[in-house]
């Protein structure tokens, strides 16, 4: 069975800091994938990675799929309250590559 | 396309009834899954059609729950004899399968209260 968890479960911090969201499974994926949830929405795709070791950027947001496939990594810098919410990581592999999630880390920036 | 679109948006139903949610995913997709999400929890897998076909249903998922996907266009999920623990937002997603990349789309979810 594919898990993955993810943490911190939870990450209250000021406007202006960094921090940064870990994704993890014995698991090898083929693609993983992360999503921002806002209340009473449903999750938005932000990234997909599909290469070991690849790095994307989207604005303050960087995201890194580990060598082996089975982590991930999200950094934010300079956080704002705008980035507010839920963060999911979902990956896709194996014999029917159906879409899993993972546990959630909900993150409140205060201004 | 406006994208994935659910209903009813909220479910207010006593514990006992039947209850039926809609999805209608992106035109061009040929995927289509069902997740349900607690508070500040992820989603979580309960099954996911190919076109019509239902590849995969949650071995955690009661025969209370049923999922069709008659023509591979809309879905629905059926709930029979609602607990409260059924209470929940329900999630659909649809995508189109190329290799081995997934990337979803969601609808707004539908929020089922049991009473």
């Amino acid at each position: 069975t594919q898990l993955l968890e993810q943490s911190p479960q939870f990450l209250s911090i000021q406007e202006g800091e960094n921090l940064t969201v870990y994704c993890n499974s014995s698991s090898v994926f083929s693609s993983l994938q992360w999503y921002r949830q806002e209340p009473g929405e449903g999750p938005v795709l932000l990234v997909t990675v599909v290469t070991g070791g690849e790095v994307k950027k989207l604005k303050r947001l960087t995201f890194q799929f580990g060598d082996a496939r089975k982590d991930s990594s999200l950094h934010i810098t300079a956080a704002q309250p705008g980035d507010t919410g839920l963060y999911l990581c979902a990956g896709s592999g194996g014999a029917t590559n159906k879409l899993i999630f993972g546990t959630g880390t909900l993150l409140a920036v205060q201004p | 396309d406006t994208g994935v679109s659910q209903n009813p948006r909220h479910k207010i139903t006593k514990r006992g009834q039947n209850v039926t949610f809609r999805c209608d995913p992106i035109s061009e997709h040929n995927r289509l899954y069902w997740y349900r999400q607690t508070l500040g929890q992820g989603p979580e897998f309960l099954t996911y059609f190919q076109n019509e076909a239902q590849l995969e249903k949650s071995r955690l998922l009661s025969d209370r729950f049923s999922a069709e996907r008659p023509k591979g266009s809309f879905s629905t999920l059926e709930i029979q004899r609602t607990e409260q623990g059924d209470s929940a937002m329900y999630l659909c997603a649809s995508s189109q399968q190329k290799g081995w990349n997934t990337e979803a789309f969601f609808g707004q979810g539908t929020r089922l209260t049991v009473v």
